[in-house]
């Protein structure tokens, strides 16, 4: 594709929901990281996909949250239970690594927890 | 662990200036430094990217400079015009094979006619 997408663009949610967040990479990119902005805070990074090797889960804030990927395609962020301090942007990103690793961004998921 | 800072947070500066923001990390074992600005509402968009192994880089009006013995990177824009306002972000990667991007807190930046 053209570059990174990301579904919903906004999602507002009742405390206690659940929710998905979808991301789409670039075709061909091996790598995928999801990462969240809090307001006026700075981003962190939550997951990293790379191939078919274990997931780098490190940056998960609680076990509230997942994600898969299926190969090197679709990725989805699950956030169960939802709080309001899980009101974020949620942006994922693609890299082929192996070259530059130059990452590439999608236009965010605002998530808003009322 | 990797900590990266941006200073100042903000900064206004006429039409035309050239400016240089900052950015700073505790870990020189870097693997690349990226510079990203974002728009209100928006994704990031990359716009430079330094590997280790250079010192600097150049797209346009803006050049980006690693200096990993002092732990320094700078972004300079020429000529700053009023569509370059928005808020840049400078990132860092640590080891190759684990390329999460540790980013600093940003500078938001207003160009004024």
């Amino acid at each position: 594709g053209a570059g990174v997408s990301q579904s919903p663009s906004n999602k507002v949610t009742e405390k206690g929901k659940d929710v998905e967040l979808r991301c789409d990479p670039i075709s061909g990119h091996t790598a995928l990281y999801w990462y969240r902005q809090r307001l006026g805070q700075g981003l962190e990074f939550l997951i990293y996909f790379q191939g078919n090797s274990a997931p780098d889960k490190s940056g998960l804030p609680s076990d509230r949250f997942s994600a898969e990927r299926t190969g090197e395609s679709v990725s989805t962020l699950t956030i169960q239970r939802t709080q309001q301090e899980d009101s974020a942007v949620y942006l994922c990103a693609s890299s082929d690594v192996g070259q530059v690793d130059e990452q590439y961004f999608g236009p965010g998921t605002r998530l808003t927890v009322t | 662990k990797q900590e990266v800072t941006q200073i100042p947070a903000a900064l206004s500066v006429p039409e035309g200036e050239n400016l240089v923001l900052n950015c700073s990390f505790t870990d020189s074992a870097i693997y690349n430094l990226q510079w990203f600005r974002q728009d209100p509402g928006k994704g990031l968009t990359s716009l430079l990217l330094i590997q280790s192994s250079q010192r600097e880089q150049t797209s346009g009006r803006l050049n980006a400079s690693l200096d990993k013995s002092s732990g320094r990177s700078t972004l300079y824009i020429a000529a700053s015009q009023p569509g370059d306002s928005a808020t840049y972000l400078c990132a860092a990667t640590t080891n190759f094979g684990n390329e999460k991007l540790t980013f600093g807190t940003g500078t938001r930046l207003t160009i004024i006619p």
